[in-house]
């Protein structure tokens, strides 16, 4: 079974562009995560999907972030203009119901 | 709103000797509890879950969960220095219209000597 996949795996931006994440989780999957994991802290939940409706997004920067899941599958999450302190992995995880959460590999984002 | 808490932040043991982590959790319907291990830069490994007040044991990785005092411990047996990595603690609780919310502390950072 193919796990959670990833995409860019890195990113390196300068303030104030913009960039998306994508994720593919595992199929069948119904919930998909989010996560921001600043370097040596624990993951940070950002948003979540229970198929393609939003279930919590309160601790997304909504003036920056935003995020999507249109057919209930994959998954993106956009930033528009990258701020310094957005630096950190970005986690997508999926699990179908209350089983086990996989995670995929992260991207790795650097604002410069 | 869940709040999930770890300590130490850091722990130092030398090999062979038991290491113990602790994570606390506010929310007394969390029926769901893990703990990872993420090596530096890599993806999240999970060691064992936990469903029900007790023990569970998977290797020389156990779980404690007690949830009357909102807390769960792990213990490492015989850690070796390839253990040195950070342990998170995730909480998980059915959310809103019946999704599942996972909720991870921030982690404790194991150094094992040789």
């Amino acid at each position: 079974e193919a796990g959670v996949t990833q995409s860019p795996r890195y990113a390196v931006l300068q303030e104030g562009q913009a960039v998306s994440f994508w994720c593919d989780p595992i199929s069948g999957h119904d919930t998909l995560y989010w996560y921001q994991q600043p370097r040596d802290q624990g993951p940070q939940l950002l948003v979540y999907f229970r198929d393609e409706a939003v279930i919590d997004n309160s601790q997304l920067p909504s003036d920056r972030f935003s995020a999507v899941r249109p057919k209930g599958t994959n998954s993106t999450l956009k930033i528009q203009s990258a701020k310094q302190g957005d630096t950190a992995t970005y986690l997508c995880a999926s699990s179908f119901g209350g089983g086990e959460v996989f995670f995929g590999k992260g991207t790795r984002l650097t604002v410069v | 709103q869940q709040k999930v808490q770890q300590s130490p932040e850091s722990l130092t043991v030398s090999e062979g000797a038991m290491a113990s982590l602790n994570c606390t959790f506010s929310d007394g319907t969390s029926n769901n509890f893990r703990w990872y291990r993420q090596h530096s830069a890599k993806g999240l490994e999970v060691l064992v879950s936990i469903f029900s007040d007790g023990e569970k044991e998977e290797g020389r990785f156990t779980a404690h969960l007690n949830r009357a005092n909102l807390h769960v411990s792990l213990h490492i047996r015989e850690p070796q220095p390839s253990d040195s990595a950070v342990y998170l603690c995730a909480v998980s609780m059915w959310g809103r219209t019946n999704a599942y919310k996972v909720i991870f502390g921030k982690g404790t950072h194991l150094h094992v000597l040789p």
